[in-house]
């Protein structure tokens, strides 16, 4: 149990042009979605934090405009970017905690963002 | 505020190794301990937690134990297997927060 899904797994777009990644939780309903950000051989960034139907809490630093997160539903969070420009290339990974209560986070598979 | 440090790596080892990656913690309180796993182009996995003082977490072959007196959870495994290779991540989580601070990572590179 407790799997989360990312879609696409990878993506390759021109500069300018927008990308949408999603993340579902398959199997479990998610109270809280996170999206972060991986550079090469660093550690995760968070970039913001969702709860299913209100607006997503971005950390400082991170442009709310240019990373658009919706949380429509309890399952399927995304995150677009909009206008994106070859320095958001990166991989980006969501995770989601759901109802049991012990706040243990479920990491997405991630998806590699390519922007030429 | 919270942090968390690692060994830097690469860590490379042949097979069947005594492997230990160094993980030390600034909280306050009493965190959650944890270590993930990720392998080349996937995402984080959960290997393995301790959530109070002298707690052994395992799996996998893998053990990490809490030492709240010198704030450290190394992660080792007796005998490492290619199959290993991956970006081993220290995290802690403080009180009720969702959200873990992670270390950097360190890359484990096992050769046959």
């Amino acid at each position: 149990g407790a799997v989360v899904s990312q879609h696409p797994s990878w993506v390759i777009c021109k500069s300018g042009t927008s990308v949408k990644i999603e993340c579902r939780s398959l199997d479990f309903q998610a109270t809280t979605m996170f999206w972060y950000r991986q550079f090469p051989k660093q550690s995760l960034m968070l970039m913001a934090t969702s709860n299913e139907g209100s607006k997503a809490t971005y950390e400082q630093g991170v442009e709310k405009d240019k990373f658009l997160i919706n949380h429509a539903s309890l399952t399927l969070s995304t995150l677009t970017v909009t206008s994106a420009h070859p320095e958001d290339s990166s991989f980006y990974i969501c995770s989601a905690t759901g109802t049991s209560g012990n706040n243990e986070q479920f990491f997405g598979p991630g998806t590699r963002l390519t922007v030429l | 505020g919270d942090s968390v440090t690692q060994m830097e790596g690469p860590v490379t080892l042949s097979e069947e190794a005594f492997l230990t990656i160094n993980c030390t913690y600034t909280a306050t309180g009493y965190p959650s301990l944890f270590w993930y796993v990720q392998y080349p182009g996937e995402g984080l996995q959960l290997l393995l937690k301790a959530t109070k003082a002298d707690d052994k977490g395992s799996n996998k072959g893998f053990e990490a134990t809490y030492r709240k007196e010198t704030t450290s959870f190394h992660l080792e495994k007796g005998s490492v297997q290619v199959s290993d290779s991956a970006v081993y991540f220290c995290a802690l989580r403080s009180g009720g927060s969702y959200i873990p601070t992670f270390g950097r990572g360190t890359s484990l590179i096992v050769h046959p």
